[in-house]
């Protein structure tokens, strides 16, 4: 079946850092790829989308390009913040009935020191 | 802002028992989800329904089960828990054909 792996469970950064978070995706067809942020105590929040090959999305200074040849979507930031610190999910979703079945990765603890 | 509410926000049960959560959104979406969030992390979809059209995922086990009342309500019932079900449940909603799913802050339950 279809599935999300992302490498690095944690990463530790300080203020000014850059930022990467490998994502790679196995899929029989063409999913769209998708970022979300997951702060303490709160539901996981969307952060982009892409849904074609070479297709970037971004949001807040984070931005992943959606990569069919590497099947990959990995998530940079220039310059992180210790606001930045949060769980963070790749996942792939397949259409059905209108609606998106999302299949998450494992997800990566960002920590961010001051 | 809050958009989708979730209740309770804990619950502690004993094997054996039903438990009920309450999922409502507020922001007229038509679909709505239930995700399983275990101690490691790890995200699962259980159940989506959309215009009365319930989607399942074949691993969850039939003591699962969701009612919804109204497009804007999806609960979720427990019929006996079991000490794997210790996890936050996590309800979500989205429009018809877009991207982005809005998640509740979720309902942690614990199981002794």
């Amino acid at each position: 079946g279809d599935s999300v792996t992302q490498t690095e469970g944690q990463v530790a950064l300080s203020e000014e850092d850059f930022l990467t978070i490998h994502c790679n995706y196995s899929a029989s067809g063409y999913p769209a790829l998708f970022w979300y942020v997951q702060y303490p105590g709160e539901g996981p929040q969307f952060l982009f989308r892409a849904s074609r090959d070479k297709e970037k999305g971004s949001s807040r200074g984070f931005e992943a390009t959606y990569d069919k040849g590497t099947t990959s979507f990995h998530l940079r930031k220039a310059s992180v913040q210790e606001s930045d610190s949060a769980v963070y999910y790749c996942a792939l979703g397949e259409a059905s009935s209108g609606s998106w079945q999302l299949i998450f990765g494992s997800g990566t603890q960002l920590t961010v020191m001051p | 802002e809050t958009a989708v509410f979730q209740t309770p926000n804990y619950h502690v049960t004993q094997v054996g028992n039903e438990v009920s959560f309450n999922c409502k959104q507020t922001l007229g979406h038509d679909t709505m989800y239930w995700y399983k969030q275990d101690s490691k992390k790890l995200l699962k979809i259980m159940f989506s329904y959309n215009n009365k059209q319930l989607i399942v995922n074949e691993t969850v086990p039939r003591r699962f089960s969701p009612q919804s009342s109204d497009k804007a309500h999806l609960n979720l019932r427990i019929k006996s828990v079991e000490p794997e079900d210790s996890a936050v449940y996590l309800c979500a909603s989205s429009l018809r054909g877009l991207y982005e799913q809005y998640f509740g802050p979720g309902t942690r339950l614990t199981v002794l």
